[in-house]
């Protein structure tokens, strides 16, 4: 089955810089990825998915790359914003089937 | 866009009691919903499938008899946890999967389970 590890399970970083978590994964490629954001105490809502066959995807101060040789996603946050503090969670579909299996995760705190 | 409703958000109940937790789609379809587990600092596990009309799949580990599964309609899954006991504690979470998008994976705001 699909192991998919994100590299930091906490990840502080100071106000207006960019903030970059990795999603790594060890098996098949999928024919994309997805990444969240969770709060304490909430379900995860969706951010941004990426297929396979796309390089980087960008919504507002979000971006996300997707490197199927490296098997690697990264996500970067721009400028940014203690609003921002939160847990992200990389999900990947299992291969023939729609269930997600989801990463770790990541808590980003964003300092003043 | 697309909402999820789980009810209830906190529930605290005695070992040995039944708890049901619903998990409704509002504004759209879904043939499937997903249960997940999700214990302090740690990911989110799968627990089971539910397809609209028929039985739940359950993943390896995850006892079918103690978390009975019900998917009755397009909009509706319910989750019972049966013989609570401490150990099953948890913050449990539903998903929708929208018929007309089969990328959509929606969310509900989860429930936080405590058996005392």
């Amino acid at each position: 089955s699909q192991k998919i590890e994100q590299n930091s399970e906490a990840l502080n970083i100071q106000e207006g810089k960019t903030a970059t978590l990795t999603c790594n994964y060890t098996n098949y490629s999928p024919a994309y990825l997805q990444w969240y954001r969770q709060d304490p105490g909430r379900g995860p809502v969706f951010l941004l998915l990426i297929r396979e066959n796309e390089k980087e995807k960008r919504k507002e101060r979000l971006k996300v790359t997707f490197d199927t040789t490296l098997k690697q996603s990264l996500f970067h946050i721009t400028a940014s914003q203690p609003a921002d503090s939160a847990t992200y969670l990389c999900a990947l579909p299992n291969f023939g089937n729609e269930k997600l299996t989801f990463g770790t995760g990541t808590r980003l705190t964003i300092i003043p | 866009g697309a909402v999820v409703s789980q009810h209830p958000s906190r529930v605290i109940c005695k070992s040995g009691t039944s708890v049901k937790i619903e998990c409704r789609s509002l504004d759209f379809q879904a043939t499937t919903m997903f249960w997940y587990r999700q214990f302090p600092k740690q990911s989110l596990m799968l627990m089971a499938t539910s397809n609209e009309g028929s039985k739940a799949t359950y993943e390896q580990g995850v006892e079918k008899d103690k978390f009975l599964i019900n998917h009755a309609s397009l909009t509706l899954s319910t989750l019972t946890v049966t013989s609570a006991h401490p150990e099953d504690s948890s913050f449990y979470i539903c998903s929708a999967r929208d018929l007309e998008d089969i990328y959509g994976y929606t969310f509900g705001s989860g429930t936080r389970l405590t058996v005392v």
